[in-house]
């Protein structure tokens, strides 16, 4: 079935260092794919999203690249800073069945002061 | 981005009892809502797409029957927990679609049922 797979499960950065998370999906329609930070206790928040129209995409210190070739997408985090340290769940947006997101594993980030 | 509220945000019931979560979108309308249950350290496991106006269509293994979704306006949808047991405690989390694909999430509600 649909299945999202994502790396590592937990990533632990000396701050101001980069954190890459890396994420393969299956459905080679899909063609959305959001990335969310989740905080200890709430609800996950997007924080950038790619189109695949589109290979790569980038708001201030996140960038997100896209291969679908591959069928591979990841998140890029530049010059890590406590805040950051948070729980990152990948997501594609499947079209093999009705419409919906499925999400990754997740990503557990410490950024170590 | 958009706002999306959830009440409440924790609740302690006891087995057998029913439990209602309301979310809201604050700042938009949704046409489709979508809820969803996380256990500790998982991710987040889809439970049922919400349509303003239509009956909710729920994944596989979620009893229809246990969690009743109500999406009588295009700001509100509601989940209804029926007949609670332990097993239920989870952190309950809604969502509002903005366009055709992009979501936004609530805080959550954290449920436990002892």
């Amino acid at each position: 079935g649909e299945n999202v797979e994502q790396h590592p499960s937990t990533l632990s950065v000396q701050e101001g260092d980069s954190a890459v998370i890396k994420c393969t999906y299956s459905d080679s329609a899909s063609n959305y794919f959001p990335w969310y930070k989740q905080e200890l206790g709430k609800g996950p928040q997007l924080i950038i999203d790619i189109r695949s129209n589109v290979g790569e995409k980038k708001d201030q210190r996140i960038a997100v690249t896209l291969n679908k070739t591959a069928k591979h997408f990841s998140l890029h985090i530049t010059e890590t800073q406590p805040e950051d340290s948070a729980v990152y769940f990948c997501a594609a947006h499947m079209k093999t069945s009705y419409d919906k997101v499925i999400f990754g594993p997740g990503t557990s980030l410490s950024v170590i002061p | 981005g958009a706002v999306v509220s959830q009440h409440p945000s924790w609740v302690i019931c006891k087995s057998g009892t029913s439990v209602k979560i309301e979310c809201r979108s604050l700042d938009f309308q949704a046409t489709t809502m979508f809820w969803y249950r996380q256990f500790p350290k998982q991710s987040l496991m889809l439970m049922a797409t919400s349509n303003e106006g239509s009956k909710a269509t729920y994944e596989q293994g979620v009893e229809k029957d246990k969690f009743l979704i109500n999406h009588a306006s295009l700001t509100l949808s509601t989940l209804t927990v029926t007949s609670a047991h332990p097993e239920d405690s989870s952190f309950y989390i809604c969502s509002a679609e903005v366009g055709e694909e992009t979501q936004y999430f609530g805080p959550g509600t954290r449920l436990l049922v002892l």
